[in-house]
């Protein structure tokens, strides 16, 4: 079935070093990916997205990376800080067109710690 | 400007009583979802509405749920009858119709708890 998933559901980092959070997903037609962060008690915020015409794009210290040979979505931070720490969701718009296509697929999420 | 508000923010109720949750979007947003989402999981789409167009309900997980959206504005979502696997955060998003990134900017959540 359609689904979007996370390899690992626990990161933890040394403050400082770069991140790396993976994220699959199984339908080939989804044609936009967004990476969310959610803090403790918040709602999830909007990190930056990514188009299935690109493989690369980049934003403030974050990179997200797209490899459609292989389904697979990863979101790179550089420098992690501690108010890094949070979940991460990837989620897919499968661009159904139509009436449908501001639908999201969440993943489960990666809870990322940042060790000071 | 404001952001997406939702409340309220905890909500302890009874298993077989009714809840309501509410959600102000931000102003001049005119799409409205809400997602739910259980301890350790991803958000489970809900509800969609847009403007004046029927909602999209095909994601509500019983007809004990329902939602409306007054006004273009302020929705409401209503649980009868609750039960215990009901119990999660409950969360509001809003959005432009065809906004170049599809963003959507979420509230806080209602936490609900059903005892």
């Amino acid at each position: 079935g359609e689904s979007v998933g996370l390899h690992l559901p626990t990161l933890s980092v040394q403050e400082g070093d770069n991140s790396i959070i993976n994220c699959a997903y199984s339908n080939s037609a989804s044609d936009y990916f967004i990476w969310y962060k959610q803090e403790s008690g918040k709602g999830p915020q909007f990190i930056i997205d990514i188009r299935s015409n690109m493989d690369k794009r980049q934003g403030q210290r974050v990179t997200v990376l797209l490899n459609k040979t292989v389904k697979h979505l990863s979101l790179q931070i550089a420098a992690t800080q501690p108010g890094d720490s949070a979940v991460y969701f990837c989620a897919e718009n499968k661009g159904q067109g139509g009436g449908s296509n501001y639908k999201l697929t969440f993943g489960k999420g990666t809870l990322l710690t940042v060790n000071p | 400007g404001a952001g997406v508000s939702q409340s309220p923010s905890n909500k302890v109720t009874e298993k077989g009583k009714d809840v309501e949750l509410r959600c102000d979007p931000i102003s001049g947003h005119t799409a409205l979802y809400w997602y739910r989402q259980s301890l350790g999981q991803g958000l489970e789409f809900l509800i969609y509405f847009q403007g004046n167009s029927a909602p999209d309900k095909s994601g509500l997980p019983s007809d004990r749920f329902s939602a409306e959206r007054t006004g273009g504005s302020v929705s409401t979502l209503t649980i009868q009858r609750t039960q215990q696997e009901d119990s999660a955060v409950y969360l509001c998003a809003s959005s432009l119709v065809g906004a170049p990134s599809y963003e959507q900017y979420f509230g806080p959540g209602t936490r609900l708890t059903v005892t």
